[in-house]
């Protein structure tokens, strides 16, 4: 089946500072990539949907100016947390499309002191 | 690696029937079971869950069963409906609220 990777798998980081999470598809060509974060009882948040070579598309309620995302090809898109805070803290999961498929990638789990 | 396995990508039911959606797992500290619906365009949206210490939970027409010993649990809708035709999800968390993994989805399709 097909992979999605995750890098880095978990960061901890300062308050104030930026982290970028990439999201790789290793085996196939994703035109359109998902990011979630996961909130308590399992809850999973659509943050975004990132398009390979335009502007990423915001789910309501996520700020745009925090949460920088990237799709620079088919097979890599970034999620950038700028300036975060201790409540930025938490599990974000991509997930990479083709055709009608998802595949998830293992996530990332970020702590901010 | 790949710690939560859905070895069907795809699986058709005749509308009435039952559907039966299968997930394996690796990891045996994984104590806490989810299954996720995804419809095109949107995320996941939570469906059914169960913790090891159940090896069944019931909601309307939705059954998840749990086989420890197995490393295997399945979800079970019945009847069948053609709304029900979405990606299913399972994932696997160990405790409540832990990062979760995620299977490869099996697609349902139930015709009318």
């Amino acid at each position: 089946g097909a992979v999605v990777s995750q890098h880095p798998s978990r960061v901890i980081c300062k308050s104030g500072t930026s982290v970028k999470i990439e999201c790789r598809s290793l085996d196939f060509q994703a035109t359109t990539m998902f990011w979630y974060r996961q909130f308590p009882k399992q809850s999973l948040m659509l943050m975004a949907t990132s398009n390979e070579g335009s502007k990423a598309t915001y789910e309501q309620g996520v700020e745009k100016d925090k949460f920088l995302i990237n799709h620079a090809s088919l097979t890599l898109s970034t999620l950038t947390v700028t300036s975060a805070h201790p409540e930025d803290s938490s599990f974000y999961i991509c997930s990479a499309g083709r055709e009608a498929e998802q595949f998830f990638g293992p996530g990332t789990r970020l702590t901010v002191l | 690696d790949q710690q939560v396995k859905q070895n069907s990508p795809s699986l058709s039911v005749q509308e009435g029937r039952i559907s039966i959606l299968n997930c394996d797992y690796t990891n045996s500290m994984f104590d806490y079971f989810l299954w996720y619906k995804k419809y095109p365009a949107e995320g996941p949206t939570f469906l059914i869950s169960i913790s090891s210490i159940k090896d069944k939970n019931e909601d309307g027409r939705f059954t998840v069963f749990l086989n420890k010993s197995a490393k295997h649990l399945s979800l079970h809708i019945v009847p069948s409906q053609p709304g029900d035709s979405a990606v299913y999800f399972c994932a696997a968390s160990a405790r409540k609220d832990n990062d979760m993994r995620f299977g490869a989805g099996t697609r349902l399709t139930v015709k009318p």
